[in-house]
């Protein structure tokens, strides 16, 4: 039972373009949703977060959309870069809950 | 500049065998979680510590054991590892509970076979 679901496990987009990266989620006390990024033989590490009490946040090229009513958001990344090129791990958590519910991830491939 | 590390990086067992896998870090968190990924699978929280406060999910196996002697480190103890156990393992930390005190930096991972 996925509470947090990445339903497309791979993503390439042309460098310079845009890249979205969706995430739905079913537990409706989720408050708090991150982004991970991993590259292959690291662990992930932090990009972006938001709190459900907002629907945008921006960090540079990265921007986070919460739409709590669909339970759906989205990391738009302008303009696509290689370096950008990794899996993306959308995860949530729940109100005074330790630890956090991640998605399977979805691998983005930036293509020259 | 390290700051969550994970000894060894890959570690091989035998079936049944008992294997511990260390953590540590320099950041001074009050928390560290241990969350196991298996193959083409979302990271699922197997427990945490908060301070020295041990936090067990619901559904992870009794096969499965922590200890956290002091803040820096912690351990991640399999009595009898079966093939189902192999997985990577991250561990990770967070400043402290709740809101955006909760984002959590992760080690490297710890790459577990089994055979």
């Amino acid at each position: 039972d996925q509470q947090v679901k990445q339903n497309s496990p791979s993503l390439s987009v042309q460098e310079g373009r845009i890249s979205i990266l969706n995430c739905d989620y079913t537990n409706s006390m989720f408050d708090y949703f991150l982004w991970y990024k991993k590259y292959p033989a690291e662990g992930p590490t932090f990009l972006i977060s938001i709190s459900s009490i907002k629907d945008k946040n921006e960090d540079g090229r990265f921007t986070v959309f919460l739409n709590k009513s669909a339970k759906h958001l989205s990391l738009h990344i302008v303009p696509s870069q290689p370096g950008d090129s990794a899996v993306y791990f959308c995860a949530a958590s729940a109100g005074g809950a330790d630890g956090l519910t991640f998605g399977k991830g979805t691998h983005l491939i930036i293509q020259p | 500049d390290a700051m969550v590390i994970q000894n060894p990086r890959y570690q091989v067992t035998q079936f049944g065998k008992p294997v511990t896998l260390s953590c540590s870090q320099t950041l001074n968190h009050n928390v560290m979680y241990w969350y196991q990924q298996k193959s083409s699978q979302a990271p699922k929280l197997l427990f945490h510590y908060y301070d020295k406060d041990f936090n067990n999910e619901a559904d992870t196996p009794d096969n499965f054991q922590s200890r956290r002697p002091n803040t820096s480190f912690c351990f991640l103890d399999i009595r009898s590892p079966g093939l189902g156990d192999a997985a990577m393992y991250l561990c990770a930390t967070s400043r402290d509970r709740g809101g955006a005190r909760k984002y959590e930096f992760f080690g490297p991972g710890t790459r577990l076979t089994v055979l």
